[in-house]
């Protein structure tokens, strides 16, 4: 079975850091770009950060750059998410998600349970 | 920065039929996929490449595209069918890979 699964959410204070882990496993890690997506509350879909299969691109977006490192460990199927300077609105539940790409359009499948992290003093 | 457009909310009596429905300028040209996600759970994949369907999703569930937009079908809705559903696309320009509309909260009368 295919399957993710987030670890590393919690409460932090806003300057605070974080780090969220996702585990893959059923599938070959080091062959997939792994993204992770987040949703704050009452809020849609937002993507946050993806990395290449070999770690060597990353790709954040704007609100997030300078202050989030995506990562991952092909040796042990894990993938990170280094937050740092951590501000009320990064207070969002955060998937990992597994990118299927054909011809250069992507789609998620699967997606981990997500972690949620509260960003708040 | 490139969007893609949905309605907050559809709703359907149990038996009919949903159509939520998706657009944006680049869908002509870029292919759309769909999640459900219900509270508490992570997205699942429900169509992918406007119309095709993973096995494990129950054929009551269709998709279609039509100059800018796409539309998600559901026949004859169930309850269990209640959900948030997004639509995502490639994003613009190469900065964005990938963008999501701001979902459909799909309520089963």
């Amino acid at each position: 079975e295919v399957q993710l699964v987030e670890s590393g959410g919690g409460l932090v204070q806003p300057g605070g850091s974080l780090r969220l882990s996702c585990l893959a496993s059923g599938f070959t890690f080091n062959n997939s770009w792994m993204y992770w997506v987040r949703q704050a509350p009452g809020r849609g879909l937002e993507w946050v950060a993806n990395i290449k299969q070999d770690g060597s691109e990353t790709y954040y977006v704007d609100s997030v750059k300078g202050r989030f490192t995506v990562s991952r460990d092909n040796a042990n199927n894990l993938l990170y998410l280094q937050m740092n300077s951590l501000r009320a609105e990064d207070t969002a539940v955060y998937y990992c998600a597994k990118a299927v790409i054909d011809y250069g359009d992507s789609w998620f499948d699967p997606w981990g349970q997500g972690t949620l992290v509260t960003v708040s003093s | 920065s490139y969007e893609l457009t949905q309605p907050p909310s559809v709703s359907v009596s149990p038996g009919q039929t949903a159509r939520i429905t998706c657009s944006g300028d680049a869908l002509p040209k870029e292919y759309a996929h769909w999640y459900q996600e219900k509270p508490g759970q992570a997205p699942v994949l429900m169509i992918y490449k406007d119309s095709e369907r993973p096995s494990r999703i129950p054929e009551r569930f269709s998709g279609s595209s039509s100059g800018t937009a796409v539309t998600l079908t559901i026949s004859g809705v169930q309850a269990e069918d209640e959900a948030v559903y997004y639509c995502q696309s490639a994003g613009s320009n190469g900065t964005y890979p990938v963008v999501f509309g701001g979902g459909t909260k799909l309520t089963v009368l």
